[in-house]
């Protein structure tokens, strides 16, 4: 089985600030990590993935998710916060392994408010 | 590219009605599509794995007669909310994977559909 942990429910940042966001999972195999960002209304946008290679990923609107394979996270950042980052943010996993099936494992998500 | 849209953005309708659902990927086939229910301020909710010329693969807990699902040709799938109630109110959101491309490239979500049952 694969799982995602998001342990915070709500990020405050101030804009201008550094921001992480921190994601946790499990699964049998070796992981495929993504990020997506949920606006009010709308679906999920992909920001980055982790495959294999480099452990710093980086992805759209300047984010960057830094994979830890001993603590088996995918913690998302960026540099320098902005108000229009302010969105639900979740973190998904999927097992390498075929046999698991295309299915996507998403964490519970964490809000984020970016505020001036 | 990778665009998909979801039809319609919104539904209110009264208690017993079915309301269809589309989900087509617009520039690419995509074999498999996924519906997801949302509720407000959760994760997502899997409830069914769509595969186009067969049957859908639905979670444990979702109801098949409830929640027909259709993925007739590459490029639509669709969800039939049958004889919809108040608690089937939610926000419904497809995704689909191109035909062809790996298990480590993301999925394409729809920007969602309010279903409101009165």
């Amino acid at each position: 089985a694969q799982s995602v942990a998001q342990p915070e429910d709500q990020v405050n940042v101030a804009e201008g600030n550094p921001l992480t966001v921190k994601c946790t999972y499990s699964v049998s195999g070796n992981p495929y990590l993504f990020w997506y960002v949920q606006y009010p209304n709308r679906g999920l946008q992909f920001l980055l993935k982790y495959i294999t290679g480099d452990n710093l990923v980086k992805g759209s609107y300047g984010f960057e998710a830094e994979f830890n394979k001993s603590q088996t996270s995918f913690h998302l950042k960026k540099p320098s916060a902005l108000v229009s980052d302010s969105a639900l943010y979740f973190c998904a996993v999927r097992d390498s392994r075929r046999g698991g099936g295309n299915k996507l494992t998403f964490g519970t998500g964490t809000q984020l408010k970016v505020e001036l | 590219g990778a665009v998909v849209s979801q039809h319609p953005s919104r539904v209110i309708c009264k208690s017993g009605t079915s309301v269809k659902i589309e989900c087509r990927s617009l520039d690419f086939q995509a074999t498999t599509m996924f519906w997801y229910r949302q509720f407000p301020k959760k994760s997502l909710m899997l409830m069914a794995t769509s595969n186009e010329g067969s049957k859908a693969t639905y979670e444990q807990g979702v109801e098949k007669d409830k929640f027909l699902i259709n993925h007739a040709s590459l490029t639509l799938s669709t969800l039939t909310v049958t004889s919809a109630h108040p608690e089937d109110s939610s926000f419904y959101i497809c995704s689909a994977s191109q035909t062809g491309q790996g298990y480590n490239q993301p999925q394409h979500f729809g920007d969602g559909t309010r279903l409101s049952i009165l």
